[in-house]
């Protein structure tokens, strides 16, 4: 039940661009995106309902296709602020978030 | 407003001792969750409260209890500590209902626990 995500590792110069991507086998209610640093909780970034609804956060944007169960998170124009561990967290229930699962995460390193 | 907190922030148990991990929130948020944190494992939840008086099991509850008397406050209890349990654990809690749509998890900065 556990998202995956691809890829599990990447690293960027300042000012390339990164996708990650998040999967489930599960119908989903929405995908939430959260980003780590190394010794840190991680921090919330955006949510994504059901709907195909595309969300941006300053250079950090994020789609949700229903029909394939799949999120994609986009990082443009990266700073070395972005470095981090990003995981997605899937809802497959209607309401209640009981089936709320984060994926293993992808570790992004941005390099100067 | 302090979020989430939680405590201790580092321990170090003997393999077969009990503790509880302290987890607080003053949002008023009537979902609250615990998690561990192991190395290319990602978060998995132990257990997760939707309420005062109501606790439920997530993917790994084994060895671990909770119960919430009140909307604030979400401690989790090992049992008797095994090496296995070492790891990061994150309290996070979260709105309810119609609000869960615009908001996700607040999360306490973490315990480090270690079982020796």
């Amino acid at each position: 039940q556990q998202p995956v995500q691809s890829p599990q590792a990447v690293i960027l110069r300042e000012g390339e661009d990164a996708v990650i991507n998040c999967s489930s086998s599960k119908a989903l209610y929405s995908v939430h995106w959260y980003r780590q640093k190394h010794g840190e909780a991680p921090v919330f970034l955006m949510i994504l309902l059901k709907g195909g609804e595309q969300k941006g956060h300053e250079k950090i944007s994020a789609s949700f296709n229903e029909k394939k169960q799949q999120s994609s998170l986009y990082l443009t124009a990266s700073q070395l602020s972005y470095s981090g561990t990003y995981f997605c967290g899937t809802d497959a229930s209607s309401n209640t978030g009981n089936q709320f699962y984060f994926g293993t995460g992808t570790s992004l390193t941005v390099i100067p | 407003n302090a979020g989430v907190t939680q405590t201790p922030k580092f321990q170090v148990l003997k393999t077969g001792q009990s503790m509880t991990l302290q987890c607080a929130q003053d949002m008023n948020h009537e979902y609250m969750s615990w998690y561990r944190q192991d190395p290319g494992m990602g978060l998995r939840l132990i257990h997760y409260s939707v309420g005062a008086g109501i606790t439920d099991q997530g993917e790994v509850p084994n060895g671990y209890n909770v119960s919430r008397s009140t909307t604030e406050d979400f401690p989790l209890r090992l049992l008797s500590a095994a090496p296995s349990q070492t790891s990061v654990y994150f309290c996070a809690s979260r709105v309810q209902g119609g609000l869960s749509n615009s908001y996700g998890y607040t999360f306490g900065s973490g315990t480090r626990l270690t079982v020796v």
